[in-house]
């Protein structure tokens, strides 16, 4: 089946630092990606919509200038958490989806991102 | 936008029970739904999925079933084996949304062993 990876898969940072987290479509295309936050214990809430080639769409509530998007190529996603607080610390997951008729999506292992 | 919930939000059974975890949904134009399954640190694994034109399919010890009219569906795992123990999301898909998926919010099976 399809895999998505994710880099790194776990990082600390201080607060005010920025982290880049990639997502990568191993074995096949995609024009989008999506990148979910994970608090512990809930539910994956949708952030933003990654397209190749194009701005990413984000999810009401979700700061554009803080969570920057690059869909670089078409195997390749990047968010970037910009002056990163603790608040920000979450399990972030992207997912690509498949070729196949139906809708389905192949999800990252995710990346655990913690801000002292 | 559509709505997802899911029940229960924990599950405890005894090994070679049975579990059963339900989900409803509110956009009648929703017509894929997966079931993930996700373990402490780890991204959710597809375990099945079933699609708005058939009310049943099985995989080995695991089931899903749909019900269109009432705009629910629900994950039956048989014969349960502590390796089962996890969290398990559901989630509706429509076409025209760019492949967004709506997750419910979870359920944390417990398989006593």
């Amino acid at each position: 089946g399809a895999v998505v990876s994710q880099h790194p898969s776990w990082v600390i940072c201080k607060s005010g630092t920025s982290v880049k987290i990639e997502c990568r479509s191993l074995d096949f295309q995609a024009t989008t990606m999506f990148w979910y936050r994970q608090f512990p214990k809930q539910s994956l809430m949708l952030m933003a919509t990654s397209n190749e080639g194009s701005k990413a769409t984000y999810e009401q509530g979700v700061e554009k200038d803080k969570f920057l998007i690059n869909h670089a190529s078409l195997t390749l996603s990047t968010l970037t958490v910009t002056s990163a607080h603790p608040e920000d610390s979450s399990f972030y997951i992207c997912s690509a989806p498949g070729t196949g008729h139906y809708n389905e999506q192949f999800f990252g292992p995710g990346t655990r991102l913690t801000v002292l | 936008g559509e709505n997802v919930e899911q029940h229960p939000s924990t599950l405890s059974v005894q090994e070679g029970d049975s579990a059963v975890i339900k989900c409803t949904y509110s956009d009648s134009a929703s017509n894929y739904f997966p079931w993930y399954k996700q373990e402490l640190g780890k991204g959710p694994q597809l375990i099945i999925d079933i699609r708005s034109n058939v009310g049943e399919k099985k995989d080995q010890r695991i089931a899903v079933t749909l019900n269109k009219t009432a705009k629910h569906f629900s994950l039956h795992i048989t014969e349960t084996q502590p390796e089962d123990s996890a969290v398990y999301f559901c989630a509706a898909s429509m076409w025209n949304t760019g492949n967004q998926f709506y997750f419910g919010t979870g359920t944390s099976l417990t398989v006593i062993p």
